[in-house]
C-alpha cells in the first residue's frame, strides 16, 4: 500500500496566519491527491482534488500544489472556522490511503 | 439537497454481524460509484470498499476482505455494508460517501465529494 505521511502532525497558528501542511507519498501518485478538512464530531469535507483543483464552494484561501510524491496544502489568512484536522488522500494506487492528519489549533 | 444518511450502527459482541445502510437523496444515485470509509476513535480515516454504479465491480481493503460485503439497491437509492466476524478493531465511525469522477486531460480523477454524518459501530463483549 502507498503510505501517506503528513507533517506536522499538529500546529498552532493565529487568525490571519499563513499555514502550510505537507503530505509525502511512499511512491509517486502523480497528481491523484485529495485534501479533506474534518472538524470534531463531523464528517470530512473535500477541499481540493487532483492536487490543486479547488472543490466547489471552498474558499479561495485554500490552495494545493505538488505532484509525484510531495504535496502541500496552504491556507492563506487562517480564519476561525479553519481550525480543524486536515487529511491528504491518494487515489492513484489501490487501496486509496489517507495521511495521518494534521491538527490545526489556535495559538 | 444532496444528502447521505447512514444507519444501522450498534454495539455487537466479537464475532457478531451487522448491516449498515446509507440512504441517498438529492442526486441520481445510480450514476455514481459509492464507498465506505471508517474512522476508529481518535484515529485517522481508512477507506474500506467501493462499488460501481451497477454493482458489477467491488473493491475492498485487505483488512476487511472476506468479512465485509458492499452492495447497493439502486431502486431504493441505498448502499449497504454487511459486516461479519466483527473484531474489536472494527470499532469505528462508519461513513458512506459519493465518489465523483472527473476527467482532466488524459487523467480520470476520483474523489469523495459528499459524505454522510456517519454511524457508530462498537465491537465489545
Amino acid at each position: 500500500d502507498v503510505q501517506m505521511t503528513q507533517s506536522p502532525s499538529s500546529l498552532s497558528a493565529s487568525v490571519g496566519d499563513r499555514v502550510t501542511i505537507t503530505c509525502r507519498a511512499s511512491q509517486s501518485v502523480t497528481s491523484f491527491l485529495n485534501w479533506f478538512q474534518q472538524k470534531p464530531g463531523k464528517a470530512p469535507n473535500l477541499l481540493i482534488y487532483a492536487a490543486s483543483t479547488l472543490h466547489s464552494g471552498v474558499p479561495s484561501r485554500f490552495s494545493g500544489s505538488g505532484s509525484g510524491t510531495d504535496f502541500t496544502l496552504t491556507i492563506n489568512s487562517l480564519q476561525p472556522e479553519d481550525f480543524a484536522t486536515y487529511y491528504c488522500q491518494q487515489s492513484y494506487v489501490a487501496p486509496a490511503t489517507f495521511g495521518g492528519g494534521t491538527k490545526v489549533e489556535i495559538k | 439537497e444532496v444528502q447521505l444518511v447512514e444507519s444501522g450502527g450498534d454495539l455487537v459482541p466479537p464475532g457478531g454481524s451487522l448491516r449498515l445502510s446509507c440512504a441517498a437523496s438529492g442526486f441520481t444515485f445510480s450514476s455514481y460509484w459509492m464507498t465506505w470509509v471508517r474512522q476508529a476513535p481518535g484515529k485517522g480515516l481508512e477507506w474500506l470498499a467501493n462499488i460501481k454504479q451497477d454493482g458489477s465491480e467491488k473493491y475492498y481493503v485487505d483488512s476487511v476482505k472476506g468479512r465485509f460485503t458492499i452492495s447497493r439497491d439502486n431502486a431504493k437509492n441505498s448502499l449497504y455494508l454487511q459486516m461479519n466476524s466483527l473484531k474489536a478493531e472494527d470499532t469505528a465511525m462508519y461513513y458512506c460517501a459519493r465518489v465523483e469522477l472527473e476527467r482532466q486531460g488524459t487523467y480520470h480523477y476520483y474523489y469523495m465529494d459528499v459524505w454522510g454524518k456517519g454511524t457508530t459501530v462498537a465491537v465489545s463483549s
